[in-house]
């Protein structure tokens, strides 16, 4: 999956807990991208950075929080977990954005599981 | 809001027998038209994408087809295989003015053998 690690895999926590994801690129792409999949959503984006220490809401951004201190890494933060958040998170990452050619490049994914 | 709606939800095929997966855009600044397809347990992955400036693209066995003027554009694929058995999402991405990246709410592809 085009250089990107996402860890863990699979992880199943506790309501109220704090969980971290963490996506790792090898590809020195700029744009790192959070998403989630749920059944009749489709793919929907949390977060997205532009760079290190840059890094932006997206449509479902309430209940999480990213950070980006190195280029290849990108943490996904669930401050507290809800059942709710129940879902498989995908990092996703891109060397380009708003140009009309952004092909996406996505890891494979993040099963978390609260209960 | 934008959206893009995709359809159907679900599809089986014979081995042999062509797919089509087709998606509908809200709004009319969509440039740009990839798709992905998901197997069983890993992440998406693009396989074909278009131009707004195209009106057909061809990669072997699979092609893409847009209407501007429909705001439709369709996933092809010609002599299904088992290994074509996955999740398809089509998405549109707008880069003028608010930038979006709006994905389809996938199809599930299902080739019988």
């Amino acid at each position: 999956d085009a250089g990107i690690t996402q860890s863990p895999r699979h992880k199943v926590t506790e309501t109220g807990t704090p969980v971290t994801l963490r996506c790792h690129q090898t590809e020195n792409h700029r744009y790192m991208y959070w998403y989630r999949q749920d059944p009749g959503h489709g793919l929907r984006l949390i977060h997205y950075s532009y760079g290190v220490k840059d890094t932006d809401k997206g449509e479902v951004s309430d209940g999480y929080s990213v950070s980006r201190s190195k280029t290849e890494d990108f943490l996904l933060t669930l401050e507290s977990a809800t059942s709710s958040q129940t879902s498989v998170y995908f990092c996703a990452i891109s060397d380009l954005r708003g140009q009309g050619d952004e092909k996406l490049f996505f890891g494979s994914g993040t099963q978390l599981s609260v209960l | 809001g934008e959206n893009v709606e995709q359809h159907p939800s679900t599809l089986s095929v014979q081995e042999g027998d062509s797919a089509v997966i087709k998606c509908t855009y809200s709004d009319s600044a969509s440039n740009y038209f990839p798709w992905y397809k998901q197997e069983l347990g890993k992440g998406p992955q693009l396989i074909i994408d278009i131009r707004s400036n195209v009106g057909e693209k061809k990669d072997q066995r699979i092609a893409v087809t847009l209407n501007k003027t429909a705001k439709h554009f369709s996933l092809h694929i010609t002599e299904t295989q088992p290994e074509d058995s996955a999740v398809y999402f089509c998405a549109a991405i707008i880069s003028s003015g608010t930038y979006k990246y709006i994905f389809g709410t996938g199809t599930r592809l299902k080739v019988l053998a």
